[in-house]
């Protein structure tokens, strides 16, 4: 299976701006990119997906670069609330379980 | 979206007793379910894929006679931690694959099993 590297943790204030990468080298032609985010004690949260190029909700942007071994989630002006765990993973279309790497540990400091 | 729940939230049992945790997709029908298992600090770590009228697939090193799954219909999977262990602690979450072509998964809220 396609693995996914993160940072271990990082640190942010409120108000800023917050970029997460994550490396994906082995990505296969199928794979879309998915982050999702988890709270202490909660089940992960859908974040956002994309395939290629830059993809915008209302929560984050994910920016893939053409070569797609890379993705950058970006969240715009972070508060305290979203101190969390997020998580890359790469989705195809089977029917299989989700691989979780170590994720990236987001800490929000007022 | 898409809610699945999971039932009971948290538990705490005696050292040899079973415990069952259930897991239902509230609005749509799954096929398909997951469950992980999560130490403190850690990520989620998959036990077994639990399919709708067949037998669960387990990952290697879950022991399947210990963690029993069943997969009765089409909204509900449980998964049963027989004789449960204080090395059987940790945090249950399942996920509930939806019907469509895409592979979206949606998560419970977890179980806190906690094993004195």
């Amino acid at each position: 299976l396609a693995k996914t590297t993160q940072p271990i943790s990082m640190d942010s204030y409120e108000g800023q701006e917050v970029n997460i990468t994550c490396s994906h080298n082995n990505i296969a032609t199928n794979d879309y990119i998915t982050w999702y985010q988890q709270f202490p004690s909660q089940g992960p949260r859908f974040i956002i997906q994309g395939y290629k190029t830059k993809v915008t909700n209302e929560v984050a942007s994910l920016f893939i670069p053409a070569d797609r071994k890379s993705s950058t989630l970006s969240l715009p002006r972070v508060s305290l609330s979203d101190t969390a765990v997020y998580y890359c993973l790469l989705m195809d279309t089977g029917r299989r379980a989700l691989t979780f790497g170590s994720g990236t540990r987001l800490q929000v400091q007022p | 979206g898409a809610v699945v729940s999971q039932h009971p939230s948290w538990v705490i049992c005696k050292s040899g007793t079973s415990v069952k945790i259930e897991c239902r997709s509230l609005d749509f029908q799954a096929t398909t379910m997951f469950w992980y298992r999560q130490f403190p600090k850690q990520s989620l770590m998959l036990m077994a894929t639990s399919n709708e009228g067949s037998k669960a697939t387990y990952e290697q090193g879950v022991e399947k006679d210990k963690f029993l799954i069943n997969h009765a219909s089409l909204t509900l999977s449980t998964l049963t931690v027989t004789s449960a262990h204080p090395e059987d602690s940790s945090f249950y979450i399942c996920s509930a694959q939806g019907q469509g072509a895409w592979n979206e998964q949606f998560f419970g809220p977890g179980t806190r099993l906690t094993v004195l």
